[in-house]
């Protein structure tokens, strides 16, 4: 069966401090792998995907991902938060082929404390 | 930077209403989606559309449920008789065929 699992539903970090946000998936083709970031009242925002190539990839706000097929992992990391970084953050995965729908983990809501 | 918008952001209707909930994606997108999410639980698919036609959609989207593009610019998603367990927020979104996926703000529905 097709899933995405996010381990960890809520994690607390310092500011100033690392991220890491756990994603494993389970999907029959190859995979797309994404990251969404959610604030409150807002839609759901991408903060970076992994296609093909090289499998660290970058993303906005200084976060970066890397996928590891061995492991089915596709973990968001980040050097140093900031407050403004508390949100909820979904992992999703899709094929390929467009029209063809994303399944989403059930996200890991993150805070930031001073 | 264009943008996915969805009207209304926040629609309150009874129990066996109807309802429509409207996108406009972003202008040069082919394929369009509904996703929808439960208070508290993980972000749902619904349904995709492309070239005017349904090309996937989940076992969630049962015959209550219909999409529609009527004009080319627009998106709607209607529920034709609402029941308690829609309340939730759904989710437009648009694409190309890279597969990446803009969403809109959503718009919440809650049915009382």
């Amino acid at each position: 069966a097709q899933s995405v699992t996010q381990p960890d539903i809520h994690i607390t970090v310092s500011e100033g401090a690392s991220l890491e946000l756990r994603c494993n998936y389970s999907y029959g083709a190859t995979p797309y792998l994404f990251w969404y970031v959610q604030s409150p009242g807002q839609g759901l925002q991408l903060l970076l995907k992994y296609f093909s190539g090289d499998t660290l990839v970058q993303g906005i706000k200084g976060f970066e991902a890397e996928f590891k097929r061995s492991q089915s992992s596709f973990n968001l990391r980040k050097p140093s938060v900031h407050w403004s970084d508390a949100a909820e953050y979904f992992c999703a995965v899709g094929a390929k082929q467009a029209g063809t729908a994303l399944i989403f983990g059930k996200g890991t809501t993150l805070s930031v404390s001073s | 930077e264009p943008e996915v918008t969805q009207t209304p952001s926040h629609q309150v209707t009874q129990m066996g209403q109807e309802v429509i909930l409207r996108c406009v994606p972003i202008s040069n997108h082919l394929y369009f989606y509904w996703y929808r999410q439960i208070l508290g639980q993980k972000v749902e698919f619904l349904v995709s559309f492309y070239n005017n036609e349904i090309s996937e959609k989940s076992e969630i989207f049962d015959d209550q449920f219909s999409v529609e593009r009527p004009d080319g610019s627009n998106f709607t998603l209607k529920i034709r008789s609402t029941k308690l367990e829609d309340s939730a927020m759904y989710f437009c979104a648009g694409g190309t065929f890279t597969g990446e996926l803009f969403f809109g703000e959503g718009s919440r529905l809650t049915v009382l």
